[in-house]
């Protein structure tokens, strides 16, 4: 157990509708990451937080955005959803001094 | 922008053998750290090993451990005594680091079978 906490597990959605998935970090931990990896791919940074501010972006759609609340958790916000948009999402934390990530169970998002 | 290679997408090796993956890396940095990550079939992806740039001594944890060749941008896991549950895909990660920024680039993975 990793410690960093992800909700739901799995997401069922139709295509045009909006998510909201969840991340709470490890304890202590400012930093919190989003990725995606759709099947057999490797993983898709797409974007940072730390202690509430963006920190570092990747390839990101326009369609996704997130935040960090005061209390560290962060949610990534999925909108007008898309089928290429099924996948395994990841959100990771870490202390920035120490530099490893830890990551999440994921949530497993599938668009019909 | 960083590049990271794993150019073996698929490796297999006996139970209780050692193999090796390999990692390339592209940057002009200087200090960055890099990773090694498991990912099982659970999906889970578990933290292996780590190793900062500016160490010259191989990382190693338990049956783990690195070969880090700064020079050739190499960075290549070695797993000893390989066992059942080593089965997953392994993927090289790259990151640098500062003023509360990382940015990690992950390799494509390489999927390792243990055969018993």
């Amino acid at each position: 157990d990793s410690g960093v906490t992800q909700t739901p597990k799995h997401l069922i959605t139709a295509t045009g509708q909006r998510v909201t998935l969840r991340c709470s970090p490890r304890s202590g931990d400012l930093s919190v990451y989003w990725y995606q990896q759709s099947l057999d791919q490797g993983l898709q940074f797409l974007i940072q937080y730390y202690n509430g501010e963006e920190r570092a972006k990747g390839n990101i759609l326009e369609r996704f955005s997130a935040q960090q609340f005061p209390d560290l958790h962060s949610e990534l916000n999925l909108s007008s959803l898309e089928l290429g948009d099924s996948a395994l999402y990841f959100c990771a934390s870490s202390d920035v001094a120490l530099g490893e990530q830890y990551f999440g169970p994921g949530t497993r998002l599938t668009v019909t | 922008a960083q590049t990271v290679t794993q150019s073996q997408p698929e490796m297999s090796v006996q139970e209780a053998e050692t193999v090796t993956l390999s990692c390339t890396y592209d940057t002009s940095e200087n200090n960055y750290y890099l990773f090694w990550y498991k990912q099982p079939p659970s999906r889970q992806m578990i933290l292996v090993i780590r190793q900062e740039a500016y160490k010259q001594q191989n990382a190693t944890e338990n049956r783990f451990s690195v070969n880090f060749q700064k020079a050739a941008k190499s960075f290549s896991l070695k797993i000893s005594d390989s066992q059942l549950g080593d089965t997953a895909m392994y993927f090289c990660a790259f990151m640098k680091q500062g003023g509360g920024y990382q940015k990690v680039t992950f390799g494509t993975g390489t999927k390792l079978q243990v055969i018993p």
